[in-house]
This record gives C-alpha cells, sequence and structure tokens, in this order.
C-alpha cells in the first residue's frame, strides 16, 4: 500500500465552487505539506505543517486554505476555484534533519 | 531569499552520460538534493548529499556538489530510457522547508 495517499486522483469543477483535496499518510511523520506543480514553474509550495497544531502558509496561499486534522491527514481546500488554480498538486510529508520528502501521487485539478 | 536554477531540457542518446545541472543561492543550505519524477507519478528521491561533501556516488549516478559555487550537478552514466523523466535539484537548511528548481526534462533517445 502507498505510504502517502492523495484523493480525488483527478477533478474538474466549476469556477466558483469549493473543492477540497485531501492527504492521507501512514509513515508516522509530523511535517506535511501542500505544492503544486506547473509547466515551466516546476514545484510551488501552497501550505506545510510540522505538527498538528502548526500550519503555516507557503509562497503561493492566497486562495486555498489547510486543515489539519490528524497527524495523517492534511486535507487542502479551495474555497472558490479559479480556471488559474488548475494544475498538479502533490501532498508530501518528510522526516528528519535532511528533510527527504515523501510524495503522494498527486491530483490533476481542472477548473472550468 | 531561496532561489534554485536549472535548465529545463536535455537530450541524450541512450548509452551516453547524463549531466544535469543546478544552481542555488542560499549558501545556508545544508542538505542538496535530487529528485525524480516519471510520467503520471510524484516526485521520488534520487539522492542527497550534505554540504560538507563534495561528491557522492551511488551505482550510475554520481553527484558533484561545488559550494563555493553554489553549483550542483547528478551525472548519470550509461543512461537509458528508462532515465528519462524530469529531474528537480532542491535544497534545505534542515529541519526546514525545501526549495525546489523546475525541473529539467531529461529525453533519452534509443
Amino acid at each position: 500500500d502507498a505510504d502517502v495517499t492523495q484523493t480525488p486522483r483527478n477533478r474538474i469543477t466549476k469556477t466558483g465552487k469549493r473543492i477540497m483535496l485531501e492527504c492521507s499518510q501512514t509513515k508516522g511523520h509530523d511535517r506535511m505539506y501542500w505544492y503544486r506543480q506547473d509547466p515551466g514553474l516546476g514545484l510551488r509550495l501552497i501550505y506545510y505543517s510540522f505538527d498538528v497544531k502548526d500550519i503555516n502558509k507557503g509562497e503561493i496561499s492566497d486562495g486555498y486554505s489547510v486543515s489539519r486534522q490528524a497527524q495523517a491527514k492534511f486535507s487542502l481546500s479551495l474555497e472558490s476555484a479559479i480556471p488559474n488554480q488548475t494544475a498538479l498538486y502533490f501532498c508530501a510529508t518528510s522526516e528528519g534533519q535532511q528533510e527527504t520528502q515523501y510524495f503522494g501521487p498527486g491530483t490533476r485539478l481542472l477548473v472550468l | 531569499g531561496e532561489d534554485v536554477e536549472q535548465s529545463l531540457f536535455l537530450s541524450v542518446r541512450e548509452g551516453d552520460s547524463s549531466v544535469i545541472n543546478c544552481t542555488y543561492t542560499d549558501s545556508s543550505s545544508t542538505y542538496l538534493y535530487w529528485y525524480k519524477q516519471e510520467p503520471g507519478a510524484g516526485l521520488q528521491l534520487l539522492t542527497y548529499i550534505f554540504s560538507n561533501m563534495d561528491m557522492k556516488q551511488d551505482q550510475r549516478l554520481t553527484v558533484l556538489l561545488n559550494k563555493k559555487d553554489k553549483h550542483l550537478s547528478l551525472r548519470i552514466a550509461d543512461t537509458q530510457t528508462g532515465d528519462s523523466a524530469i529531474y528537480f535539484c532542491a535544497e534545505s537548511r534542515g529541519y526546514q522547508k525545501v526549495t525546489f528548481g523546475i525541473g529539467t526534462k531529461l529525453q533519452v533517445i534509443p
């Protein structure tokens, strides 16, 4: 079984809709992250959490919110989706001083 | 702030060596990483190097670090078609978030 899972894997939604992307991990890591990937822009950090009570904005947090429901779960919400939020979204966890990151398989989101 | 730069694309012939280059700006970087992303998948760590090292070798992979020039490279020996992927350079100070480059797409020509 995968250590970091994301649901859904693909989602099509309309402008203005609220959607939630979910991430679960069985690695027992405290640190979790949400990234988005766009062609030519690489991977950009949206939000990160170093433990259940810690939430931090990344470089592109506007238009997004997160919830860390438990050590194993970190969800990303788009309160009112817009077309330029069309992207591939990755959840990741990490451990240790060397911050090795373990990525989920990604959620492909299309906002019409 | 931290910045990591790498070229967008590299094409090599099967059996040749590939060298993917990266530069970074944060002189406090403690760990430097190479991640691989295959089509339709998330990123997977290939290797990392601690900043007090200048080279690390792991089978076909060789990582070179020039800390003075803030330059990191990944050499893949005897490149195979299965090495076709996007390769991300990244850096971290340790116990802190990681900054990724935009990724270099490696195309291996049979």
